[in-house]
């Protein structure tokens, strides 16, 4: 199994750009996520889902949107880049409720200039 | 939501114990404490989890305090690549599913 795979990788954009950032996941999770994370600190939950056609807003949910069409891809919408939005961009899944653990991709690190 | 303290920064020499702290004094009755880690230019990655008793894995060991305010992460012998951030924290299943994290602590490994 793949796990959680997110891409791309790297990106800079121009600020008022748009773009996509795309998760995907193997496991059948319910459950999907976005994070952020700044320089030296936590993550931060943008928007979250706990299954096909239903998302709910996390922590930090400005400037971003999101959608969840089937059960494995849980895409982030940015619609206009800001300089603030620069940050890596985690997304997780996990089975659902209750104690099951979340897990990780490795990651989009965009810059936004 | 209750929080936790955690020390910013650990150093430790490969092949010796560590024990890492966590201070929840806040604590509730429903609060599971969580533990994840985080490797350099990775994802998190989930450890451990308890509720009041001490549990194990083979990645590590959970000792919960017994009036639960405090927590030890104990990792049995160190190698290079434990180093990485390592957070507690407390997940409230009433709450739903998610995982707030603080600042963590860098575990620094040295040979």
């Amino acid at each position: 199994n793949a796990g959680v795979t997110q891409t791309p990788k790297f990106r800079i954009l121009k600020i008022g750009q748009s773009m996509t950032l795309q998760c995907t996941q193997d496991m059948n999770h319910n459950y999907m996520y976005w994070y952020r994370q700044d320089p030296g600190m936590g993550l931060k939950l943008i928007y979250y889902s706990v299954g096909a056609g239903i998302t709910d807003k996390g922590e930090v949910p400005n400037g971003y949107n999101v959608s969840r069409s089937t059960t494995e891809d849980f895409p982030l919408r940015l619609e206009l880049a800001a300089p603030s939005q620069t940050s890596v961009y985690f997304c997780a899944s996990s089975y659902g409720v209750g104690n099951q653990p979340q897990h990780f991709g490795d990651g989009t690190r965009l810059s936004i200039l | 939501d209750a929080k936790t303290t955690q020390p910013n920064s650990m150093e430790s020499n490969e092949e010796e114990p560590v024990h890492l702290p966590c201070n929840h004094s806040t604590i509730s009755g429903t609060d599971y404490i969580h533990w994840y880690r985080q490797l350099p230019s990775q994802g998190p990655e989930y450890v451990i989890h308890g509720l009041t008793s001490n549990v194990n894995n083979r990645m590590a060991s959970l000792a919960i305090a017994e009036d639960r305010k405090s927590s030890t992460l104990i990792l049995h012998r160190a190698t290079l690549r434990d180093a990485a951030v390592y957070y507690c924290i407390l997940r409230d299943l009433d709450a739903g599913n998610m995982l707030t994290f603080g600042g963590g602590t860098r575990l620094m490994v040295k040979p």
